[in-house]
């Protein structure tokens, strides 16, 4: 079946410094949701994309989606304490029809 | 502040317990889920109410019963769980499309439920 794999797992990272989480999946995606999921939260919904190729920004992150649409990644400049969490992707499954998360990057600022 | 609202926040039951989880949205979403949220594992899809019609999910042991009586509303009862079953219980909701099961639109989450079976 589709899966999602998101690497790294964990990432320390200092204060200040960048950090980039990266989603792939086994098949060609229609679109790619990410979430944020602070300790002890739950699930907080960032950004859609859906165009090939696309990039949004909020801020200090930027998202991308891949050319193939198998592919997407989050990128988070100079971080911040606040940027602690673990930072989930999500893609729709046309097989399966659910939503199926990623496996989620937990992300530690030492300040 | 979510609009998803969850009860109980933390619940410890026996194995041999029958209890019940409640979710309630106030975002006039017209689809619900139950996710089940374990260490070390992706967030995994229990049940989905679209359109207030369920869509099955088989993977799901039978122990869990989910209930949806009106589309704000959302249970999961619980009976004869065991230790493994452990875990962070979150219900969300959507504005999908008619079809059933779609979902492109976001999810937004209630706070979720700590289970512990012991």
């Amino acid at each position: 079946g589709q899966q999602v794999m998101q690497i790294p797992q964990y990432q320390h990272v200092q204060e200040g410094e960048d950090f980039t989480t990266y989603c792939n999946s086994s098949t060609t995606l229609s679109n790619i949701q990410w979430y944020k999921q602070r300790p002890g939260g739950h699930p907080v919904f960032l950004i859609q994309l859906v165009k090939s190729g696309e990039v949004k920004k909020q801020k200090r992150l930027t998202f991308q989606f891949g050319e193939a649409k198998k592919n997407s990644s989050l990128h988070i400049t100079a971080t911040q304490t606040t940027d602690v969490g673990t930072y989930f992707c999500a893609v729709y499954s046309y097989n399966t029809d659910k939503l199926i998360f990623g496996t989620g990057t937990r992300l530690q600022v030492f300040p | 502040e979510t609009g998803v609202t969850q009860t109980p926040r933390h619940l410890v039951m026996g194995m041999t317990n029958k209890k019940s989880l409640k979710c309630e949205q106030h975002l006039g979403h017209n689809a619900m889920y139950w996710y089940k949220q374990s260490a070390k594992k992706p967030l995994e899809l229990m049940f989905v109410y679209s359109l207030e019609e369920r869509v099955e999910n088989n993977s799901v042991p039978s122990r869990f019963s989910p209930e949806c009586p009106n589309s704000s509303h959302l249970f999961l009862h619980l009976h004869t769980l065991q230790p493994e079953d452990s875990a962070l219980y979150l219900c969300a909701s959507s504005q999908d499309r008619s079809r059933p099961g779609s979902y492109n639109s976001p999810l937004h989450f209630g706070n979720g439920t700590r289970l512990t079976v012991t």
